[in-house]
């Protein structure tokens, strides 16, 4: 069973462009979270949605949006983008309950992005 | 909000057994505790979750204090394989509206050859 899969795995974007992330989950699964992961924040959760509504959200501001498609594919986007947004941006997929319910989550190798 | 405490770093001799600390005081009643953890240059990877009670597989045990308001994640016998950085996770969040998942700051583990 082929894993999730992210694409692009590396981008470079410039200040106040915007760009879109694509995530596609393990067949089957029809739970999609999105996590940032930067050196000096650690890993922070971004949101999760579960058969096309977004189930759970983080603290990012409203430049950071996602939506998930009929097939459980879920895009990332953001918006106007900062120096700040540079980060390793990590997507990952689960059967049925998130984390909280005892659900376990497969990872992606992630999209690195870059912002200059 | 929620958040887990974990030391930065660890070491371990290879061979050893190693039982890296996660408190989590504000836990909700329900939540299930993970750990994942991050190889390199990868995405984290599932290790163990529990609710209450401690739990076994094929790659560590997890110990939960009775309260819930700390885990211990056991790795038998430690192998170089398993330097990477140990996460534990808890959700934040009421039970009315939506939710997010704490990461801790992860626990660097460093296994000696």
């Amino acid at each position: 069973k082929a894993g999730v899969t992210q694409t692009p795995r590396y981008l470079i974007k410039t200040r106040g462009q915007q760009v879109t992330l694509s995530c596609s989950p393990i067949s089957g699964h029809r739970s999609v979270s999105w996590y940032q992961q930067t050196p000096g924040q650690g890993l922070q959760f971004l949101f999760e949605y579960f058969s096309e509504t977004q189930r759970n959200k983080g603290n990012f501001p409203g430049r950071f949006s996602g939506r998930q498609f009929s097939n459980s594919r879920s895009e990332m986007n953001v918006s106007t983008l900062e120096l700040g947004d540079s980060a390793l941006y990590l997507c990952a997929s689960s059967h049925d309950q998130g984390l909280a319910g005892g659900g376990i989550q497969y990872f992606g190798a992630g999209t690195r992005l870059s912002v200059l | 909000d929620a958040k887990t405490t974990q030391p930065n770093s660890m070491e371990s001799n290879e061979e050893e057994p190693v039982h890296l600390p996660c408190n989590h005081s504000t836990i909700s009643g329900t939540d299930y505790i993970h750990w994942y953890r991050q190889l390199p240059s990868q995405g984290p990877e599932y290790v163990i979750h529990g609710l209450t009670s401690n739990v076994n597989n094929r790659m560590a045990s997890l110990a939960i204090a009775e309260d819930r308001k700390s885990s211990t994640l056991i790795l038998h016998r430690a192998t170089l394989r398993d330097a990477a950085v140990y996460y534990c996770i808890l959700r934040d969040g009421g039970y009315t509206g939506t939710y997010k998942y704490i990461f801790g700051t992860g626990t660097r583990l460093k296994v000696l050859a």
